[in-house]
């Protein structure tokens, strides 16, 4: 079966650091890979998704990347954290082509301190 | 552009009563669009999707194509039903989620 996997859970940082979230997906190939950031009074926001290897879409513009270095992981990345990157993030995944389930990780809660 | 509006922020019932939470879209093509909730720590999961025309946990969904709604109903409401909703489209490649409904069921 399918699992999809994020880490890590919780993560702290001060402004000005550097971000890395790592999501990979397990028992499936070549699945749309997607990057949400869930946020108070502003549901889900699709930030990234990817059709394939190095192929990223880019939703939102800020200071966040994203990044598909092998079929089956995800990053999601940032070279100086600001404090309204905090949030909680979710990976997700599906199979490619019409009538597929997204599933999605356990989240990642960041706090930029 | 795909867009999704779910305009309750909270939904506050009495067990028992009907339910109903509102989702509105725009999109140009052909839309795909599912429930998704999320209970009290546990990971956001589908609820239904308008393709399989099912009932999940005595929910139902109805795409009406011309007013562009996909409205999540249930007759009688349940304390466990309590929980946050997203309704959300699905385009070509990309899963398109509204702001989402807190849905509060009272005893």
């Amino acid at each position: 079966s399918q699992t999809i996997h994020q880490w890590p859970a919780t993560l702290v940082q001060p402004v000005g650091s550097p971000l890395s979230l790592e999501c990979t997906v397990e028992g499936t190939s070549n699945p749309n890979l997607y990057w949400y950031r869930q946020a108070a009074g502003r549901g889900l926001q699709l930030l990234f998704y990817s059709v394939g290897i190095g192929q990223i879409s880019s939703e939102v513009p800020q200071n966040l990347s994203a990044s598909r270095p092998q079929d089956r992981q995800f990053i999601l990345s940032s070279k100086k954290l600001l404090l309204s990157d905090s949030g909680f993030y979710l990976c997700a995944w599906s199979v490619q082509g019409r009538g597929h389930t997204i599933y999605f990780g356990e989240g990642s809660w960041l706090t930029v301190v | 552009a795909q867009r999704v509006t779910q305009p309750e922020k909270l939904l506050s019932v009495f067990k028992g009563a009907p339910v109903e939470l509102k989702c509105n879209y725009s999109y140009s093509g052909s839309p795909e669009l599912f429930w998704y909730v999320q209970y009290s720590r546990q990971r956001l999961q589908l609820l239904l999707r308008h393709i399989s025309r099912e009932s999940i946990k005595g929910f139902t969904a109805d795409l009406n194509k011309g007013e562009t709604s996909f409205h999540l109903k249930k007759p009688f409401a349940q304390e466990e039903d309590s929980a946050m909703y997203y309704c959300a489209l699905r385009g070509f490649q990309k899963l398109v989620f509204g702001t989402g409904t807190r849905l509060l069921v009272s005893p």
